[in-house]
C-alpha cells in the first residue's frame, strides 16, 4: 500500500527551529518528485517546496531562505527543515507524492497520495 | 505573482448539480487539478489533467479547462460531497499554486 506518514511537528518559539519528516512505504521517494504543502488554521492549501528526483529543489517565496526539503535515500523519508520559524507558519504540514510528467507538449503535477499532516504552532 | 481565484463558497440541493470555477490569467494553457478536503482529512485528488479521474472517483465529478477558467462540476451532487474543494495548477515559474478553496454546501 502507497502510505506517507509525517512526523515532527510540535510547538516552538518564533525564530526557533523544527525538522518535519515524512516516512514513505509503497514507493521510492528518491524515484519520484515529492512535495510539501501547508494549510494554516482555518486557511486554504499553500504549496511549500518540492524536491524533484533530480535533486532540485524549488520553495514558494514565503519560505525561500528558511525552509530546505530533503530527502534520505537509504530511509525513504523526505524531510523539510525550518529554520527562522514565524507566527505566520503556524499550520498542518502535508507531505504529498507529486505525480509529475509530459503529456504530449504539456506537463503534469498534482498530488496523488497525502500523508495525514503533521501540525506546526510558532508560538512564544 | 500568479494566483488562481475561487469562489469562497457555493450552495446546491442535492441531487442538482454544483458548477465550481477556478480563474487565473490563460489557465487553460496549463493542465487543472482538484481536490476535495473534508474537516480533519487530508485532500483527496477527484480531477486531474483537467478532465479526468481517479481510480475510486465516482463518475458525478468532472472538469474542463478553457481560456482563463477551469470548472469543477458536480451531477446529481449527494450529501457526501459537502467539503471545501480546491483547484491547482503548475507551471515552470511558479511551480504549484493552489486557489483559495471553495467550500460546499449542499443544503
Amino acid at each position: 500500500e502507497v502510505q506517507l506518514v509525517e512526523s515532527g511537528g510540535g510547538l516552538v518559539q518564533p525564530g526557533g527551529s523544527l525538522r518535519l519528516s515524512c516516512a514513505a512505504s509503497g514507493f521510492i521517494v528518491s524515484n519520484n518528485y515529492m512535495s510539501w504543502v501547508r494549510q494554516a488554521p482555518g486557511k486554504g492549501l499553500e504549496w511549500v517546496a518540492d524536491i524533484y528526483s533530480d535533486g532540485s529543489t524549488y520553495y514558494a517565496d514565503s519560505v525561500q531562505g528558511r525552509f530546505t526539503i530533503s530527502r534520505d535515500n537509504s530511509k525513504n523519508t523526505l524531510y523539510l527543515q525550518m529554520n527562522s520559524l514565524r507566527p505566520e507558519d503556524t499550520a498542518v504540514y502535508y507531505c504529498a507524492r507529486d505525480f509529475a510528467g509530459l503529456s504530449g507538449y504539456y506537463h503534469y503535477h498534482y498530488m496523488d497520495v497525502w500523508g495525514k499532516g503533521t501540525t506546526v504552532t510558532v508560538s512564544s | 505573482s500568479f494566483e488562481l481565484t475561487q469562489p469562497p463558497s457555493v450552495s446546491v440541493s442535492p441531487g442538482q448539480t454544483a458548477s465550481i470555477t477556478c480563474s487565473g490569467d490563460k489557465l487553460g494553457d496549463e493542465f487543472a487539478y482538484w481536490y476535495q478536503q473534508k474537516p480533519g482529512q487530508s485532500p483527496v485528488l477527484v480531477i486531474y489533467q483537467d478532465s479526468k479521474r481517479p481510480s475510486g472517483i465516482p463518475d458525478r465529478f468532472s472538469g474542463s479547462n478553457s481560456g482563463d477558467t477551469a470548472t469543477l462540476t458536480i451531477s446529481g451532487t449527494q450529501a457526501v460531497d459537502e467539503a471545501d474543494y480546491y483547484c491547482q495548477t503548475w507551471d515552470n515559474t511558479i511551480h504549484v499554486v493552489f486557489g483559495g478553496g471553495t467550500k460546499l454546501t449542499v443544503l
